[in-house]
């Protein structure tokens, strides 16, 4: 069946503009994760939903930082304000439950960079 | 979640067990043992978890010490698509905050021709 999908693919944007991630998760799938990944390091939590609501936010790194998934299924993460810091490949997740042992598959990511 | 330690890089031929090993120490009893990789410009994929039992399924093998503190993941055979990062990851089974994974660093696998 299909997988997580995440568009664009890749983002280029200047450094003060918005921009809008999005990511596709497995029909049924109840959560939803949003990762980012810079250069050479491991993934890092970003925001977490289970169904409409974000269950823990706890690793958004700052108020220029937002995600909402107002029917529970598609997501989108929005960048207000972007700074060259910002630039990274974000991806995103998804799995039937939120606890485990219910896996999370992750889609191919979004490559930002700010410029 | 418990914290994991698994050395930066490790090669294997082709064809060879590839023996990928993690240490948990402070694993509690009600947390599981994950491994994903992540193959260049690819998301992580999940390949196996286990908590007290070893497992096996299409992918690979996971071996859990008796005591639950350190593990084996094993790729039987491996192949050039098997070079990778390799994360071992380890999480509580129970509570809602506990569903985000903590990735470290992960072992770099590189197999030879």
């Amino acid at each position: 069946g299909a997988g997580v999908s995440q568009t664009p693919s890749n983002k280029v944007t200047e450094k003060g503009k918005y921009v809008e991630l999005r990511c596709d998760p497995i029909s049924g799938h109840t959560a939803l994760y949003w990762y980012r990944q810079s250069l050479g390091q491991g993934p890092e939590f970003l925001i977490y939903f289970q169904g409409t609501g974000a269950a823990d936010d706890s690793g958004l790194p700052n108020d220029r930082f937002f995600a909402v998934r107002p029917e529970g299924s598609v997501s989108t993460l929005k960048i207000q304000r972007t700074e060259r810091g910002d630039s990274a490949v974000y991806l995103c997740a998804s799995s039937l439950l939120a606890q485990p042992p219910s896996e999370q598959y992750f889609g191919p990511g979004t490559r930002l960079t700010v410029t | 979640d418990a914290k994991t330690t698994q050395p930066p890089s490790m090669d294997c031929a082709e064809g060879r067990a590839a023996n990928l090993p993690c240490n948990h120490s402070t694993i509690s009893g009600n947390e599981y043992v994950y491994w994903y990789r992540q193959i260049h410009s690819q998301g992580p994929q999940y390949i196996i978890h286990g908590l007290k039992n070893n497992e096996t399924n299409e992918m690979a093998s996971l071996i859990i010490t008796e005591d639950r503190k350190s593990s084996t993941l094993i790729l039987p055979h491996a192949t050039l698509r098997d070079t990778a990062v390799y994360y071992c990851i380890v999480r509580v089974a129970l509570y809602s905050s506990a569903s985000k994974i903590i990735f470290g660093s992960g072992t770099r696998l590189s197999i030879r021709p």
